[in-house]
């Protein structure tokens, strides 16, 4: 099975900061991650997902670095604005497996 | 054009009766999802049903059964509701073939369930 955590359940950072949330695997046989983002009254929402075969990958603003060494992988929004305030979610599977869902952090952006 | 929708958005019942709720996709994906979220936003999935096959059933209270007349539509049917199974249950759908789950889920917006 696959368990996912995540090593704070909340991020306090100012406007235009850096932010970087964390996650943590137990399962070496993952070979596929995402990272979700959940508003307030809404679902989750995909923002990058990575496989196990790259330890970077890049979208807008946002990046996803994955060290399977220590099973960790991390997102990073540049220059954090309000509308990214919200719960983010790690997600792991390996193959054909169950997408397992990390507990959530949230992040908190101040103007 | 909403991709996954699902309906109610909230449901307020009393305890012992019986709701359905129900999710449509349009993005034309052979696989679908129950996700359960609790108060501490942990989302854990329920069912998966693929093309009308249920391929992953966890473990979870036969009171809850799922139902898909087609593969762009998977209802959660839930029997005798206990004060336990207030939460936000979330639909969701991928692309992917049978079982396989290495690729993105959308969701839906959530239905919050309140059982009084």
């Amino acid at each position: 099975g696959e368990s996912v955590g995540l090593h704070l359940p909340t991020l306090s950072v100012q406007e235009g900061d850096n932010s970087i949330i964390n996650c943590a695997y137990s399962n070496s046989a993952s070979d596929y991650f995402i990272w979700y983002k959940q508003e307030s009254g809404k679902g989750p929402q995909f923002i990058i997902d990575i496989r196990s075969n790259m330890d970077k990958r890049q979208g807008q603003r946002v990046t996803v670095l994955l060290n399977k060494t220590v099973k960790h992988l991390s997102l990073q929004i540049a220059a954090t604005q309000p509308v990214d305030s919200a719960v983010y979610f790690c997600a792991g599977t390996s193959g054909y497996s169950t997408l397992t869902f990390g507990k959530g952090t949230m992040l908190l952006v101040s103007p | 054009d909403t991709a996954v929708s699902q309906t109610p958005k909230y449901l307020v019942t009393q305890m012992g009766n019986d709701k359905s709720i129900k999710c449509e996709q349009n993005l034309g994906h052979d696989t679908m999802y129950w996700y359960k979220q609790d108060s501490k936003k942990f989302l854990k999935i329920m069912f998966s049903y693929n093309n009308k096959e249920l391929i992953i059933n966890e473990t979870v209270p036969n009171r809850f059964s799922p139902k898909s007349p087609d593969k762009a539509h998977l209802n959660l049917h839930i029997n005798s509701l206990e004060l336990g199974d207030s939460a936000v249950y979330f639909c969701a759908s991928s692309q992917s073939g049978r079982g396989r789950t290495n690729e993105k889920l959308f969701f839906g917006s959530g239905t919050q369930l309140s059982v009084l």
